[in-house]
This record gives structure tokens, sequence and C-alpha cells, in this order.
């Protein structure tokens, strides 16, 4: 009964590789997030879609594509990884009219 | 613009108390806050909108006074399953940014 789930948890690969992380939510919400949490955890916004349509697409370099094939569930597609991607990427939800983000639990990507 | 969040680091005993405090140089429309346990997901504590109400979880409330677009977190009584960090997350009606991070960290 996980709200926002996310897979995978752990993510290690090569520079140069492309990989993708799922993310879907059963709450029901109409706007999913991604977030980037880098080694000083700061929270930055990359992308956001509301029932399946982009609304926020931060400066994040084009290596990153989200896609969302409904408004359950938001994909994180990332090309030619760098050593800079490393970090925790978290997915998230909210509902309009409904205070707060729901968090997924994370997936830490290490790129070597 | 980010939100500036004081102090950025505080330690405290159990059942001592601690503000928290988030500002912003653009009007808000409300301010959320958070605590992220280390290795886990941010939680959603509580939202405060325009018109200076305080709310309360547990032992933690928050004020918010949209003249001066600042928020504080009170936490009275500390525990330790409040360590952790605490980020306030600010809405200015263009924008929704989560401030740098405050770590909590409660001793016995």
């Amino acid at each position: 009964d996980t709200a926002v789930s996310q897979t995978p948890k752990y993510l290690v690969t090569q520079m140069g590789n492309d990989k993708s992380i799922k993310c879907e939510q059963n709450l029901g919400h109409d706007t999913m997030y991604w977030y980037k949490q880098d080694s000083k955890k700061f929270l930055k916004i990359m992308f956001s879609y509301n029932n399946k349509e982009l609304i926020i697409n931060e400066t994040v370099p084009n290596r990153f594509s989200p896609k969302s094939p409904d408004k359950a569930h938001l994909n994180l597609h990332i090309n030619s990884l760098e050593l800079g991607d490393s970090a925790v990427y978290f997915c998230a939800s909210s509902q309009a009219g409904a205070p707060g983000y729901t968090f997924g639990s994370g997936t830490r990507l290490t790129v070597v | 613009q980010q939100p500036v969040q004081s102090p950025q680091a505080v330690i405290l005993r159990e059942g001592e108390d601690a503000v928290i405090n988030c500002s912003s140089s653009k009007a808000l429309y409300s301010v959320h806050w958070y605590r992220q346990k280390h290795g886990e997901a941010p939680v959603f504590l509580m939202i405060l909108l325009k018109g200076g109400e305080q709310k309360g979880h547990e032992k933690i409330s928050a004020s918010f006074n949209e003249k001066k677009q600042q928020s504080s977190l009170y936490l009275t009584a500390s525990q330790l399953s409040y360590s952790g960090t605490y980020f306030c997350g600010t809405d200015s009606g263009q924008n929704f940014v989560f401030g740098p991070g405050t770590r909590l960290s409660v001793l016995p």
C-alpha cells in the first residue's frame, strides 16, 4: 500500500550509460514531480507533470527526459550519464486543494 | 529565489526547545514544513497559509508572518525522534522552492 513508489532504490552505473528511474503513485494525485537532492541536501525541482502534461521544466540538461504515460506514473530517463548526475532523485506527488507533497523513498544514483 | 533558513544546524538535549526560521524575499501565499530523516524521504509536517495562522503537529508548531515573509517552526520538549533535517518550502504563486534545510540533532 505504498503511496509513492520508485524503482530502483540504488543505481550504480558508468559514465556515458543511459538509465531510467520509474515512479508510480496510488494516491489519485493529479500532479507529479521529479526532484534532485545533491550531496549538500539541496532539493531542486526538475520537472512537474499535471495529468500527463508537462508544466514545469527547470533548467535541466536535455539529457534528462521525463515521461508520463498516465497520471499515476512519471518516469525519468537519463542519457549519457555524467559524474555530476550523482545524487538522490525523488519522485513526489500532490493534489490540488490538499496540502503538501508526498515523496517516494528516493533513488540514489551513483555514476562512476 | 531560494528562501533562507536559520540556523544551519542545531544540537539539542532531549526535552529542550528549538526554533527554526525561514524567510523569503518574495511575497508568499504559503509556507510548507518538511522533515527528512537520514536516508529517508522528506515528510510533510504542515502548511501555513496567508493570514498568520499558527499550526501544530504533535509538539511541533509553526507560525507565518506574511508581512515579513517569514515563518518559524517551534519544536518544544524535543524527542530523539525529532532528529533530522527540516526544510521549509515557499510558494510565491509563481513557483515553489525549498530552503537549504536545518539539521537538527537531539541527543539523549
